[in-house]
This record gives structure tokens, sequence and C-alpha cells, in this order.
């Protein structure tokens, strides 16, 4: 079964709207956790690290208040897109490492379409 | 900065080929190398994980061996059939519970 759950899996609002994304690692604690964001035909890019009880830590060219990242427990990350406009349309991914070698395990994704 | 690279970025082949995907990473510095396979407008599926003491892992018709030293990984599918057609990214990790570092993918169609 899923260790990480990611939702909605779907979104499409009208430009101007703030959308929320929820992961939740299931049956572990995430201290950590990272954000993706993967453009049509292309790979998964790094946008920030989530770290409970801190500040996200964002790459370099990744807006920090568009895209804000809270990290209240062990166990859930949000990443809100504020005031979404067409061109934040994207497939976003989160994912929540294990330590100890394991798989890292990434949540289903949530599409996001703005018109 | 790590770099992943996947040759070829696609690859048709006709069922029953035996097939190898590539992918290299600049920095040989890496913790674990992750094989993951994604159907278009889905997530991602874990297909193998390579810790880097390790050369090879094996599952089903899946096996990937990792070469550190090189910077090199490959993907082995053995038998292909039409529903391995999809996109393959490998990614890297330099530490435990670090950020991983992904290839632009090969997307693979298996034709009937």
């Amino acid at each position: 079964g899923a260790v990480v759950s990611q939702h909605p899996s779907r979104v499409i609002c009208k430009s101007g709207t703030s959308v929320k994304i929820e992961c939740r690692s299931l049956d572990f604690q995430a201290t950590t956790m990272f954000w993706y964001r993967q453009f049509p035909k292309k790979s998964l890019m790094l946008m920030a690290t989530s770290n409970e009880g801190s500040k996200a830590t964002y790459e370099q060219g990744v807006e920090k208040d568009k895209f804000l990242i809270n990290h209240a427990s062990l166990t859930l990350s949000t990443l809100t897109v504020t005031s979404a406009h067409p061109e934040d349309s994207s497939f976003y991914i989160c994912s929540a490492p294990q330590e100890n070698g394991q798989p890292q395990h990434f949540g289903d994704g949530t599409r996001l379409s703005i018109l | 900065k790590q770099e992943v690279t996947q040759i070829p970025a696609a690859l048709s082949v006709p069922e029953g080929e035996n097939l190898v995907l590539n992918c290299s990473f600049t920095d040989s510095a890496i913790y674990n190398l992750q094989w993951f396979r994604q159907d278009p407008g889905k997530g991602l599926t874990s297909l193998l994980l390579i810790q880097s003491s390790q050369r090879e892992q094996t599952s089903g018709r899946l096996n990937a061996s990792l070469d550190k030293s090189s910077g090199r990984s490959t993907l082995y599918i053995a038998a292909s059939q039409p529903g391995d057609s999809a996109t393959y990214l490998c990614a890297v990790r330099r530490t435990n519970a670090g950020k991983s570092t992904f290839g632009d993918g090969t997307t693979l169609t298996v034709k009937p």
C-alpha cells in the first residue's frame, strides 16, 4: 500500500485562486519532505525541501511567496500555490524519505490546471 | 552540482526484445540510485533501488546495475511486453534521507 498520500490528485480552478496540496506520510514520521514539479514530458525538478518545525528551503528560482510550504507535523506537509496563474499549471509531487537506505516514497502527484 | 543524464530519450522496440536503458551521473558520491516507472499523467512507481555498495539488483524481468566509480547505471528489461511502455526515470541521492536528482527519463514504447 501507499506510504505517502497526496491530496488532491487533480485541481482545476480559475486564475487568481490559491490552491493547497497536502502530503502525508503514512505509518512513519518524516522530518523532511520534498516538493517537486514536473512539466510535460520533462523530469522532476526539486522546488523545495520542507522541514518540520522550521522554514522550508527553496531551490534557486523558486518564489517563496508564490509557493508557500508548511510542515506543521511529522506526518504532514502542505504546498500552497498562491494566486495561481496559467503558468503554474503543472504536475506537483511530494516525497518523504525514510532513513536506513529505504526507497524514497512518492505521492501520486497533483495535476494542477489553472484556467 | 549533481547532473543525471538518461540515454536514449525515447526508445521503440517490438515485443519480446531485451533492452537496456542508460543513466549516468556526474558526482559519484551517491548514497543510492533508484529506478522509477511513470505512466502518462501518473505518479512514480519504484522499480529498483541500488545502494552505493551494491553492484546490481533484480526484480522479475528487471535488472539494474550500478558502477559508481564511472557514474553509470543501466536498467535491463528482458522479454519486453507492451505493458512495459512507460517513461523510466533514474534518480540519485547523495545522503540517506536527502533529495533526489532525476534524469529526464527514457520513454519506452513496446509494440505488439
